[in-house]
């Protein structure tokens, strides 16, 4: 699992509300990635970091928002949940960033907007 | 931005028969071509990658072609076993951002 741990694995919330995911590595990688994984839409990205406090939006990042301010966490932020955020949530990390890049992916969070 | 396209999207095989799952995209910079494997309930797991300056990579029963003059590149999985079920992503990326940019995936069922 190189290192990533996701939290929580399930979560159940109301429209409107806020949730955050977190994403925590142990091995002091510098890319992190969010992706959102639906039926027939593959797994797209929503924002990554290549930085403590550096981020940048991905293709799907509207009603989003992330931060991180310590190498090892990277938060997603659903500010006002909607029932078309209901997804499986993926944190992902670049082991290098050379031209040797490989991205390895947490365990998933399964989140329903109720 | 980069659009990778995935086919098939539904693959049944025999055991041990062979498996092929192909990849196009668009991005002519895109040089680095990863194949993930996701089981149920589990996040994807690299299984094999190929970069643009090689034409075919190996490992043991799983291969990946590339050919970057038509911007497609295939898994192929031999010996086929029913622990190879799974769904299986194709991704593509550039140096610049590491952006990966993934397929819709293929649901591979390997009949005993």
């Amino acid at each position: 699992d190189a290192g990533i741990t996701q939290s929580p694995r399930h979560k159940v919330t109301e429209t409107g509300t806020p949730v955050t995911l977190r994403c925590h590595q142990t091995e002091n990688h510098r890319y992190m990635y969010w992706y959102r994984q639906d039926p027939g839409h593959g797994l797209r990205l929503i924002h990554y970091s290549y930085g403590v406090k550096d981020t940048d939006k991905g293709e799907v990042s509207d009603g989003y928002s992330v931060s991180r301010s310590k190498t090892e966490d990277f938060l997603l932020t659903l500010e006002s949940a909607t029932s078309s955020q209901t997804s499986v949530y993926f944190c992902a990390i670049s082991r290098t960033e050379l031209r040797d890049t490989e991205a390895f992916f947490g365990q998933g969070t399964r989140l329903t907007v109720v | 931005g980069e659009n990778v396209e995935q086919h098939p999207s539904t693959l049944s095989v025999q055991e041990g028969d062979s498996a092929v799952i192909k990849c196009t995209y668009s991005d002519s910079a895109s040089n680095y071509f990863p194949w993930y494997k996701q089981e149920l309930g589990k996040g994807p797991q690299l299984i094999i990658d190929i970069r643009s300056n090689v034409g075919e990579k190996k490992d043991q029963r799983i291969a990946v072609t590339l050919n970057k003059t038509a911007k497609h590149f295939s898994l192929h999985i031999t010996e086929t076993q029913p622990e190879d079920s799974a769904v299986y992503f194709c991704a593509a990326s550039r140096n610049t951002g590491n952006q990966f940019y993934f397929g819709t995936g293929t649901s591979l069922t390997v009949i005993p």
